[in-house]
């Protein structure tokens, strides 16, 4: 299985500050590899795909990139709002089974 | 409007089984895959099962092949994850999600708002 390992676990923040989360793996997974956000008591909901696409009405102060070997994944919120207060998973859609990251929570 | 909705979850004994349904409405259902996925108390995303649109290709996690069978009914627009044998590693948040029916599992969009199973004697 395809391991994904995020970081940090959790990090806290002020409103208006930039964040950045980061997901590594050892595979070159190419533009298979999604974004998640997971409100406390809810299930995740699809923030970016395929690396950098945005999902429909999600903010656009989120955005998604990937380093030039496809093994090094970000999420960034340019500008953090009391609403992005939750935890994001990263998964991988290369190859079977799908795999998450292990989660960063993000507290403000 | 894209709607996943499950029911089925409860409090069930060591060793019991347990149905859980998925409802889906907004798209048509047969033209899509899907996963279950769970999440134990306090713990990361788990997948545990696939269906493919077709209903041909199943697959599961290793942590419950033989235990938990997938299947899906398109006249009822319903996907269902039976689950056996249940020990308390299976305590978890159940979540059904739709993916496109692809070579690679790609994203998960929509999910549904989740059904939670505790075993416990």
């Amino acid at each position: 299985d395809v391991q994904l390992t995020q970081s940090p676990s959790s990090l806290s923040a002020a409103v208006g500050d930039r964040v950045t989360i980061t997901c590594r793996t050892s595979l070159n997974l190419g533009e298979y590899l999604n974004w998640y956000q997971q409100k406390p008591g809810k299930a995740p909901n699809l923030i970016v795909y395929a690396v950098s696409t945005l999902h429909s009405g999600v903010p656009s102060r989120f955005s998604g990139s990937a380093s030039g070997s496809g093994t090094e994944f970000t999420l960034t919120i340019s500008s953090l709002q009391r609403e992005d207060m939750a935890t994001y998973y990263c998964q991988q859609g290369y190859s079977s089974p799908p795999t998450f990251g292990g989660g960063t929570k993000v507290e403000i | 409007q894209l709607q996943l909705v499950q029911s089925g979850g409860g409090v069930v004994q060591p060793g019991t089984s347990l149905r859980l349904s998925c409802t889906a409405s907004g798209f048509t259902f047969s033209a899509y895959a899907f996963h279950w996925v769970r999440q134990a108390p306090g713990e990361g995303l788990e997948w545990v099962a696939f269906i493919s649109s077709t209903g041909i290709n199943k697959y599961f996690a290793d942590s419950v092949r033989g235990r938990f069978t997938i299947s899906r009914d398109d006249s009822k627009n319903t996907l269902f994850l039976e689950m056996s044998s249940l020990t308390g590693d299976d305590t978890a948040v159940y979540y059904c999600a739709r993916v496109e029916d692809t070579p690679r599992p790609n994203w998960f969009d929509p999910w549904g708002q989740g059904s939670l199973v505790i075993v416990s004697s």
